[in-house]
C-alpha cells in the first residue's frame, strides 16, 4: 500500500462544476502540499498546510491531521484548471501521490 | 527573481553515455532537492542538499548517479553510463529557510535511446 493514496486517479468534469481530489497518507507528516503539474511537466505549488484550511481564489484545500486525509476542492471549474493535482506529505522526507488527472471541458 | 531554473531542458543520448544535468535555485533558497518522475507517476525523491551538504540520498540513486552542490548555490546531477531505465522527467525544487514551501523548476526530460 502507497504511503499517499489520491483518488480519484482521473476526473472529467464540466465547467462550471464544484471538484474535490481527496488524499490519505499514513505516516505522520508536518506538513502536507498540494501541486498542479501541467503537460510539460511544470510543477506549481497551490498549498502548503499542516491544520484546518486554506483559500486562494477559487481553490480550497482542507486537512484532518486525525484522520490523516486532506481535500483539494476548486469551485467554479474551468478549462484551464485541466491538469494534474499531486498531494506530497513532508515527514522524514517528501513523500508523492501519483497525481489526479483532471479535464475540465467547456 | 526568475524561478528555480533547469538546463538542458531535453536531453536524447545514447545508452552509456554520461549527461549532466543543472539546477539553478532560486538565490536565497538554502535547501534544494532533486526528484525524478517516470510518465504517469508521481515524483519519487533522489537526493536533497542543504546549503552545499547532500544529506540525504535515496536507494534509487545507484551509484551511476552523482550530485553535487559545491557552493551551495547551483547543483548539478550527473547520471553515468545511461540505461534505457534512466528515461525520466529530473525535477529540482527549492525551499526557503524556515519554510517548507517548495518552488519547482520546469524538469529536464531524459531520453535514453
Amino acid at each position: 500500500k502507497n504511503e499517499v493514496e489520491q483518488s480519484p486517479q482521473n476526473l472529467t468534469a464540466q465547467e462550471g462544476e464544484f471538484i474535490t481530489i481527496n488524499c490519505s497518507y499514513s505516516v505522520g507528516i508536518s506538513a502536507l502540499h498540494w501541486l498542479q503539474q501541467h503537460p510539460g511537466g511544470g510543477i506549481v505549488s497551490l498549498f502548503m498546510l499542516s491544520s484546518g484550511k486554506k483559500k486562494h481564489g477559487r481553490l480550497i484545500a482542507t486537512i484532518n491531521i486525525q484522520e490523516k486525509h486532506s481535500s483539494l476542492h476548486i469551485t467554479a471549474s474551468h478549462p484551464r484548471d485541466s491538469a494534474v493535482y499531486i498531494c506530497a506529505v513532508q515527514g522524514d522526507k517528501l513523500i508523492f501521490g501519483t497525481g489526479t488527472r483532471l479535464q475540465v471541458f467547456p | 527573481d526568475t524561478g528555480v531554473s533547469q538546463n538542458p531542458r531535453h536531453k536524447i543520448t545514447k545508452r552509456g553515455q554520461n549527461v549532466t544535468f543543472r539546477c539553478d535555485p532560486i538565490s536565497e533558497h538554502n535547501r534544494l532537492y532533486w526528484y525524478r518522475q517516470t510518465l504517469g507517476q508521481g515524483p519519487e525523491f533522489l537526493t536533497y542538499f542543504q546549503n552545499e551538504a547532500q544529506l540525504e540520498k535515496s536507494r534509487l540513486l545507484s551509484d551511476r548517479f552523482s550530485a553535487e552542490r559545491p557552493k551551495g548555490s547551483f547543483s548539478t546531477l550527473e547520471i553515468q553510463r545511461t540505461e534505457q531505465g534512466d528515461s525520466a522527467m529530473y525535477l529540482c525544487a527549492s525551499s526557503p529557510p524556515n519554510t517548507g514551501e517548495l518552488f519547482f523548476g520546469e524538469g529536464s526530460r531524459l531520453t535514453v535511446l
